[in-house]
């Protein structure tokens, strides 16, 4: 069995501020861990992936997450927030041959 | 271009009536997926398939079918469709390694 916590349905931050968007995860296996962005009237993007290799993965768009095993957590960071950034983000968890389980969300709100 | 196609894009229709939402991807993938996306409740998956004539029950499979007779094809099937199965669809797939789904554009259900 699997799943997956978002921590806050919304974020907010100012331009040019950290993003820091939190996710926990329960796995009765060792997990592959997901992020995932999606942008209005748009289908998920995969933004980057934890497959048990390096703990601290980068993605696309300068965003990057660390694996960490002791808190269960998977949590996603962009050290300067640009307006584009604006969107739903999506943490997912599986087993290395499961269907991922996705989490509830967290819409990123970017001020000027 | 690798991609996952879904349409209609958009589709409002009245209670009762059967309707396809058509999904196909080139990249030759084995796993395909659909999910259907609800406000504050995240991502939920309908139906899986892990191949050819292979396919299983996701967590909300009441009033969907679907059929995988073909490798690139993953249709899914609304026999009866009731108001509660208004919804945002997404059609995903992605290869035996678990590296992630790549995600169609969805398709926009509304059932009056």
């Amino acid at each position: 069995a699997q799943s997956v916590t978002q921590l806050g349905s919304h974020v907010s931050v100012s331009e040019g501020a950290l993003v820091l968007l939190r996710c926990n995860y329960s796995s009765s296996v060792p997990p592959y861990l997901f992020w995932y962005v999606q942008y209005p009237n748009q289908g998920l993007q995969l933004l980057l992936k934890y497959t048990s290799a390096a703990t601290l993965v980068k993605g696309i768009n300068g965003f990057e997450a660390e694996f960490k095993k002791s808190e269960t957590s998977f949590h996603l960071t962009k050290p300067s927030a640009h307006m584009s950034d604006a969107a739903e983000y999506f943490c997912a968890v599986s087993g290395s041959g499961d269907i991922p389980t996705f989490g509830r969300g967290t819409s990123l709100i970017v001020h000027p | 271009e690798a991609q996952v196609t879904q349409n209609p894009r958009y589709l409002i229709t009245v209670t009762g009536k059967k309707l396809t939402v058509t999904c196909s991807q080139n990249m030759n993938h084995e796993y395909m997926s659909w999910y259907r996306q609800d406000p504050g409740l995240g991502l939920r998956q309908i139906y899986y398939s892990m191949n050819v004539e292979v396919t299983d029950k996701g967590d909300v499979p009441e009033g969907y079918k679907v059929s995988r007779k073909e490798k690139r094809n993953f249709p899914l099937i609304l026999e009866s469709p009731s108001p509660n199965q208004t919804s945002l669809y997404f059609c995903a797939s992605r290869t035996g390694g678990n590296y992630g789904y790549t995600f169609g554009s969805g398709t926009r259900l509304t059932v009056v």
